[in-house]
């Protein structure tokens, strides 16, 4: 599995925009850039998947650089409730299951 | 609703006992996989199954046996009880062999004392 590298820990003012990055330089071709969150003492919370193109929805974009080395998760209007800690992963999507470590995470505090 | 649940949520046991962490699923996923999370570690596979009498080793797999009798269940048992087992315990869900999204449980802090 491509590895990610996170900052440990961030902050943000509540109602800005929260940019989370995480560079993953070794990701293959087929490797999708997933995100997840945990809250404390609570089990992760998908947010957003992307392979090459950005996406949105409803809780989150995600911006995935051209040459795919590098993404940012985007939380449009933070909120205290977002304070979490983020997991950025690569892994394929199909074939199979493939060894995951969630790794660290960047722990986003959200500052009233 | 449909949802993931963990029993017990707390646990204390002492070194050398076995014991069996359950989880159940109501939304019919195929997959389920059990993770452990200790600090400066993030969250570590340890098993997972694809669906009923399939089950496989995830990374930290050493001290732990799952099996899979059903669709809904997938208890995770410590044969032997190590302090270094202390932990909090995640089990989570999928729908599809591509996992894009895991649905996780609200985990379980197992002491081995």
């Amino acid at each position: 599995d491509a590895k990610t590298t996170q900052p440990p820990s961030m902050d943000c003012a509540e109602g800005r925009a929260a940019n989370l990055p995480c560079n993953h330089s070794t990701i293959s071709g087929n490797e999708y850039v997933y995100w997840y969150r945990q809250i404390h003492s609570q089990g992760p919370q998908y947010i957003i998947h992307g392979l090459k193109n950005n996406e949105t929805n409803e809780m989150a974009s995600l911006i995935i650089t051209e040459d795919r080395k590098s993404s940012t998760l985007i939380l449009p209007h933070a909120t205290l409730r977002d304070t979490a800690v983020y997991y950025c992963i690569v892994r394929f999507r199909s074939g199979g299951y493939q060894k995951v470590t969630f790794g660290t995470g960047t722990k986003l505090q959200v500052i009233p | 609703d449909a949802e993931i649940t963990q029993s017990p949520r707390h646990k204390i046991t002492e070194t050398g006992r076995q014991v069996t962490l359950a989880c159940h699923q109501t939304w019919n996923h195929n997959n389920m996989f059990w993770y452990r999370q200790d600090l400066g570690h993030g969250l570590r596979l340890i098993h997972y199954s694809y669906g009923v009498q399939d089950t496989n080793k995830g990374e930290v797999s050493d001290g732990y046996s799952v099996s899979r009798s059903n669709t809904e269940d997938l208890p995770l048992t410590l044969e032997s009880a190590a302090s270094s087992q202390t932990s909090v315990y995640f089990c989570a869900s999928s729908r599809t062999s591509s996992d894009n999204e895991q649905f996780f449980g609200p985990g379980t802090r197992l002491t081995v004392l």
